[in-house]
């Protein structure tokens, strides 16, 4: 296993389009969790599942992002009618959780970076 | 949430030990510290979590005050290498948390 691969690593699309963003987490873990992060911040929740449910978005989460994980293996994040606001590093990561707990961290991508021009 | 406060920036000696503080203050009796850093261009990297105990593994040790109000992350031999963002995140299940905007160490020869 070669930890959490996210595809692309770079995406520019034209303001308006639907952009897709797969990420494929470490085989054996549950939880699976998407953010954003921006130039000179730090990453910020947007939506994460544990196996294939969805338990919980952020508001950061407009109707126009939506996050599925099919069979609780890889995720797909979608961003339709893109919007020169969402530019930034879209990042994935995993773990293996059980309730409240998480054992020995998180495993992140590299992350896919989106310039919406 | 729990919310944790960091120093923007510090600067470390190559070679010397790197102590980077983070206050959590709010954090509730069962809720981890969780430590990262992410080197430009990368995603965030685990470092080390604690509980009440202090914590070292081959990469850091972690020393969290008796009220666990604040933790200090250390790294006992800095390099260039280690030049980054560290994150301090509070809560039992970080994933759901806002990482905040971290200490940027900048390790110097």
């Amino acid at each position: 296993d070669t930890g959490v691969s996210q595809n692309p690593r770079h995406k520019i699309t034209k303001r308006g389009q639907n952009v897709t963003f797969r990420c494929d987490p470490i085989s054996e873990h549950n939880r699976l969790y998407w953010y954003r992060q921006t130039l000179g911040q730090g990453p910020e929740f947007l939506t994460y599942f544990q196996n294939e449910a969805q338990l919980e978005k952020s508001r950061l989460l407009s109707d126009r992002f939506s996050a599925e994980r099919p069979k609780g293996s890889f995720s797909t994040l979608e961003i339709q009618r893109t919007e020169q606001g969402d530019s930034a590093m879209y990042l994935c990561a995993s773990s293996l959780g059980n309730g409240g707990r998480v054992y020995y961290g998180y495993t992140f991508g590299s992350g896919t970076r989106l310039t919406v021009v | 949430d729990a919310k944790t406060t960091q120093p923007t920036s510090m600067d470390c000696a190559e070679g010397r030990a790197a102590n980077l503080p983070c206050n959590h203050s709010t954090i509730s009796g069962n809720e981890y510290v969780y430590w990262y850093r992410q080197i430009h261009s990368q995603g965030p990297q685990y470092i080390i979590h604690g509980l009440k105990n202090n914590e070292t593994n081959e990469m850091a040790s972690l020393i969290i005050t008796e009220d666990r109000k604040s933790s200090t992350l250390i790294l006992p031999h800095a390099t260039l290498r280690d030049t980054a963002v560290y994150y301090c995140i509070g809560p039992g299940d970080a994933g759901k948390s806002t990482f905040g905007d971290g200490t940027t160490l900048t390790v110097k020869p």
